[in-house]
């Protein structure tokens, strides 16, 4: 079974600076993926960005990037110059790369960007 | 275009009565999914089906009952509505290749269900 674990209480953020969203990990599963959903205050889900587990390097989207650290299991969403439509949750989400499709999401981050 | 569409975008009904949500996608995609987040917003998988079959079926009360015509489109349906039932139910797809990457799942809008 997975199991995404997002701790963080809701984050203010300056507008233009940087946020850093934690996301910690455990999977049994060899071969896996890593994905960030942002859902803004009208609901839908959006996907921002997504890592596998045997990637070498970091994944990179416009403003998104993940700092996956696979030891420590965690895979950090990065945001750089925050904008007030960035103003929203984050959600992480693991999967098995094998096997069934579930796809298992921590309970999400709450980011307010002010300006 | 929409990729995922769901109706209703919201239902309102009485305890008891069934309902039905439905969505398609237009995506060409082989698997479906349906999701509840609940009022703390913790998202959790319902169901989800590949090429019609169903290969996901969480501990869900037997009342909810996924109904799958064509790849494109999978129906959720709700019997004897209770208050618990309240949430946001959302559908999504994702083109699943063996041992693919970048599959990652496109979500419908969300029917947001209140049950009075």
């Amino acid at each position: 079974a997975q199991k995404i674990t997002q701790t963080q209480p809701g984050m203010f953020v300056q507008e233009k600076e940087a946020v850093t969203l934690d996301c910690t990990y455990d999977t049994s599963d060899p071969s896996y993926g890593l994905f960030w959903y942002k859902q803004p205050s009208s609901g839908e889900m959006i996907f921002l960005i997504y890592q596998g587990s045997y990637d070498q390097q970091n994944a990179t989207e416009g403003r998104y990037s993940l700092n996956f650290q696979k030891a420590r299991k965690s895979a950090n969403l990065v945001i750089s110059a925050s904008q007030l439509g960035d103003s929203a949750m984050y959600f992480c989400a693991m999967r098995a790369l094998y096997g069934n499709n579930r796809l298992a999401f921590g309970k999400g981050n709450q980011v307010v960007v002010i300006p | 275009d929409t990729a995922v569409s769901q109706t209703p975008k919201y239902l309102v009904t009485q305890m008891g009565n069934d309902k039905s949500i439905k969505c398609e996608q237009n995506l060409g995609h082989d698997t479906m999914y349906w999701y509840k987040q609940d009022s703390k917003k913790f998202l959790k998988i319902m169901f989800s089906y590949n090429n019609k079959e169903l290969i996901i079926n969480e501990t869900v009360p037997n009342r909810f009952s996924p109904k799958s015509p064509d790849k494109a489109h999978l129906n959720l349906h709700i019997n004897s509505l209770e208050l618990g039932d309240s949430a946001v139910y959302f559908c999504a797809s994702s083109q699943d290749k063996a041992g693919g990457r970048n599959n990652e799942q496109f979500f419908g809008p969300g029917t947001r269900l209140t049950v009075l």
